[in-house]
């Protein structure tokens, strides 16, 4: 079956520089959520998005941005990056049902390094 | 909001034993769903088992069961017939009924890091 694609899986970037990932959501699902999971940290949820609209905020900080495309796969674009922006991003999509029972797919994640 | 506490930032159990980790949240809401989620060194988060809050009857996916305490606000995972492949973070995670499409996210706990001792 298939699974959340993201991209890149591994990423090495300098401070201040800019880094965007990607996410690709199983076919037909049309909600994505992108979490922030730094080294040993529990996942911190960073934003949403249904229907191409974003639908929720979590601890997203300013310098980042989100979006969600027409294919409904979404791209978190994050700049003058810091050291403390290291961790493992990961992205979730989900078929939305607006009632909570549709379980969160998970990609692989794409770990940031910032150095 | 609510919270998610995982008590247990650490566990062992000996191969083929059965082991139990703890999960307890704080939520005023009536209705809810629970998740485990294992976090291998692989780093992927799988989904291990749910429990909707409105369903008195415990989750069971083969060796993986829960002991869901709703007046506690409680959320045990038992593993039984450990493996070593069963060697993983897990995570307790809570959701909420929101009805606005997209506004589902998970609120994870801080984790327990499993070890399977051979």
């Amino acid at each position: 079956a298939a699974g959340v694609i993201q991209s890149p899986r591994h990423l090495i970037k300098e401070k201040r520089e800019t880094a965007t990932l990607k996410c690709y959501p199983i076919p037909r699902h049309d909600t994505v959520y992108w979490y922030q999971q730094g080294p040993g940290q529990d996942p911190q949820f960073l934003i949403s998005f249904y229907e191409k609209m974003q639908s929720d905020k979590g601890s997203i900080p300013d310098r980042f941005s989100a979006q969600q495309f027409s294919d409904y796969h979404s791209e978190l674009n994050m700049s003058s990056l810091e050291l403390g922006d290291s961790a493992l991003y990961f992205c979730a999509s989900s078929l939305g049902s607006g009632q909570g029972a549709a379980p969160l797919h998970f990609g692989n994640g794409t770990r940031l390094t910032v150095t | 909001a609510q919270t998610v506490t995982q008590s247990q930032p650490e566990m062992s159990v000996q191969e083929a034993e059965t082991v139990t980790l703890s999960c307890t949240y704080d939520t005023s809401e009536s209705d809810y769903y629970l998740f485990w989620y294992k976090q291998p060194p692989s780093r992927q988060m799988i989904l291990v088992i749910r429990q909707e809050a409105y369903k008195q009857q415990n989750a069971t996916e083969n060796r993986f069961s829960v002991n869901f305490q709703k007046a506690a606000k409680s959320f045990s995972l038992k593993i039984s017939d450990s493996q070593l492949g069963d060697a993983a973070m897990y995570f307790c995670a809570y959701r909420s009924p929101i009805s606005n499409f997209g506004n589902e996210k998970l609120t994870f706990g801080t984790g327990t890091r499993l070890t399977i001792i051979p």
